[in-house]
Parts: structure tokens; C-alpha cells; sequence
């Protein structure tokens, strides 16, 4: 079946640093989303990438979609404290109609 | 409205206690999901409704059943669950089980219910 992993499962960083999160699947994807989720909180959309080799971005969050359609990457510039959470990255597959959830990447954020 | 509301917030129930779980959204999504999510782990996937008909049944146990009242309810039947069942429920919709090639795929969330079997 369909398989997504992301690392790393954790980050420490502190405010004003990067933060990066790959997501790499082991089918090729029709579609990859991302979510972040507060501590306490419920998961909740950030963006859609569809195409190959897409750029997206939101503020000082990056989002990219791989040539192959396989993998992708979340990049946040100059951390805030707001940013933390847990970032998961979920992708779809032509032969499936659900989102395969990768583990997530907890990011803290210290100020 | 942009949102997806789950009641009640948190429960608590015995083994052998009988209680519903709700959800209800009103985007006029023809979608709608119920995942279970442990401490610390991605959400799982339990089942899927799409325009009120179950299409995904993630193989669990038939004492988690779900109904479909219509377009915009969504409920969760729960009976006999087990101290292992202790998770957050999560309700979620879409506009529709597809891609959304129009970048319209995203799921809405609830703020879930916190379910505690003792």
C-alpha cells in the first residue's frame, strides 16, 4: 500500500532559525497536502500542490512539489513562536480517493 | 461558514456504555470522514461518507458505527469500546472525495472529541 514518510519526527529551533520538513512517498502522487496541527488543537489545511516540480508560497512558509511527483518539502523562514505545532504532510494517489497521513514533524520553537 | 462542529468536546464512557459522537458542517461539502488520532500520531483514517452513502470502511470493529442522517450530519455510534479506544475523534469534510484538480481538495476539520474509556 501506499506509504508516506516524513522526518524529521522532531525539531528544536530557535526563534528566528529555519525550519525544514520533507515528506518523501513511495508511490508516485497525483496530489500532496499540508496540515499543521497546535498542541491540543485539530489538524488544519495549508496547501494543496497538484503539479510537478510546483512552488508555492504562503508568507514565510515555501511549499514544493517534486519533479517525479514522490516528494515533498515544507520550509518556514525566520521561525516564530506561532509556528509551532506538528506539520503533516498527506498525499494522494490516482488509485486512492483518502489522504495517506505521513508521522508529522513536531516543531518547537524556543524564543 | 466555514467550519465543521463536533460535540461534545470531551466524554467519558464505560466499557459498557452506548454514546454518539456528532459532527455537522454546513459548506455544502459532499464529503465527509471520521479519523481517529492517538497521542503524539498522524490521524487514521476510520471511514468515509460521499454524498451519504458509506465509501470507505478502514476495516474497524463494528462496535464504532457510523450513519449519515444527511448532507450535513455526520454521527459516530459507539458501543462495548474497549480502554484502548481512548483517542481524539476527528470529524473532517471536502467539497468531495476527489482531487480537486482545482486545488479545492483541502479537508476541514473539527476540533474533535476527546474520548476517554474507562
Amino acid at each position: 500500500g501506499q506509504q508516506v514518510m516524513q522526518i524529521p519526527q522532531y525539531q528544536h529551533v530557535q526563534e528566528g532559525e529555519d525550519f525544514t520538513t520533507y515528506c518523501n512517498s513511495s508511490t508516485t502522487l497525483s496530489n500532496i497536502q499540508w496540515y499543521k496541527q497546535r498542541p491540543g488543537g485539530h489538524p488544519v489545511f495549508l496547501i494543496q500542490l497538484v503539479k510537478s516540480g510546483e512552488v508555492k508560497k504562503q508568507k514565510r512558509l515555501t511549499f514544493q512539489f517534486g519533479e517525479a511527483k514522490k516528494n515533498s518539502s515544507l520550509h518556514i523562514t525566520a521561525t516564530q513562536t506561532t509556528d509551532v505545532g506538528t506539520y503533516f504532510c498527506a498525499g494522494r494517489n490516482s488509485g486512492y480517493s483518502t489522504l495517506t497521513f505521513g508521522k508529522g514533524t513536531m516543531l518547537l520553537v524556543s524564543p | 461558514d466555514t467550519e465543521v462542529t463536533q460535540t461534545p468536546k470531551h466524554l467519558v464512557m464505560g466499557m459498557t456504555n452506548k454514546k454518539s459522537l456528532k459532527c455537522e458542517q454546513h459548506m455544502g461539502h459532499r464529503a465527509m470522514y471520521w479519523y481517529k488520532q492517538k497521542a503524539k500520531k498522524p490521524p487514521e483514517l476510520m471511514f468515509v461518507y460521499s454524498y451519504e452513502k458509506l465509501s470507505i470502511n478502514e476495516s474497524v470493529p463494528s462496535r464504532f458505527s457510523p450513519e449519515c442522517p444527511n448532507s450535513s450530519l455526520l454521527n459516530l455510534h459507539l458501543h462495548a469500546l474497549q480502554p484502548e479506544d481512548s483517542a481524539l475523534y476527528l470529524c473532517a469534510s471536502s467539497q468531495d472525495t476527489t482531487w480537486g484538480v482545482q486545488g479545492k481538495g483541502g479537508y476541514t476539520f473539527g476540533s474533535g472529541t476527546r474520548l476517554t474509556v474507562v
